[in-house]
């Protein structure tokens, strides 16, 4: 399975557009990029997925070049309310591996 | 829509006693996750069923850990007996489609203390 490889931690403001990247340089034909998010004290939420160009909805946008070695995650205008861990990951056939994910903090 | 229920939500443990977590799934999703989440790491999945059949339990220590899925629905995990490395948050996450899905949702967690 592919590995994922993004920034321990990032610190944005509110009202700031944040984008996260992520590495994936073994990625399969096959292979799906997902994001998850996850609060303290819950589990993690799906927020976004994609195979190739961009894809967005109402929580997010998701940019993979034509390489589809990286993708980043682009949340516009973030509050305080998105400081959470976001999660990279790639899979094949229902399967995904959770990496340390990227430690967002939104500062006022 | 209810989403996963898992219970009990937190509990706390001697090493070598026995524990068991119960998750009930979204209606109708056919995949069930259980997934042990180490204090500032990511989920490492443990077993995943489809419908009542295990698909792949590669990383459950199977000398400790167990779990079912009785009627494709509901599921259990259990831990006989525990270690002080097992103290972590259990979760249990369940999706609909069979084969390629990635969107899982998951449960609260069991927050699992062993002393």
């Amino acid at each position: 399975l592919a590995k994922t490889t993004q920034p321990i931690s990032m610190d944005s403001y509110e009202g700031q557009e944040v984008n996260i990247t992520c590495s994936h340089n073994n990625i399969a034909t096959n292979d799906y990029i997902t994001w998850y998010q996850q609060f303290p004290s819950q589990g993690p939420r799906f927020i976004i997925q994609g195979y190739k160009t961009k894809v967005t909805n109402e929580v997010a946008s998701l940019f993979i070049p034509a390489d589809r070695k990286s993708s980043t995650l682009s949340l516009p205008r973030v509050s305080l309310s998105d400081t959470a861990v976001y999660y990279c990951l790639v899979g094949d056939n229902d399967k995904i591996i959770f990496g340390k994910g990227t430690r967002l903090h939104i500062l006022p | 829509e209810a989403g996963v229920a898992q219970s009990p939500r937190y509990k706390i443990i001697e090493k070598r006693q026995s524990v068991a977590f119960w998750c009930n799934p979204i209606s109708g999703h056919a995949t069930l996750y259980w997934y042990q989440q180490i204090l500032g790491q990511g989920p490492k999945l443990l077993i995943q069923f489809q419908n009542n059949g295990v698909v792949d339990d590669s990383q459950l220590p199977k000398d400790r850990f167990s779990a079912e899925r009785l009627k494709g629905v509901d599921s259990t995990l259990k831990i006989q007996p525990a270690k002080l490395e097992d103290s972590a948050v259990y979760l249990c996450a369940s999706s609909l489609f069979q084969g390629l899905s990635y969107e899982q949702y998951f449960g609260p967690g069991t927050r699992l203390t062993v002393t």
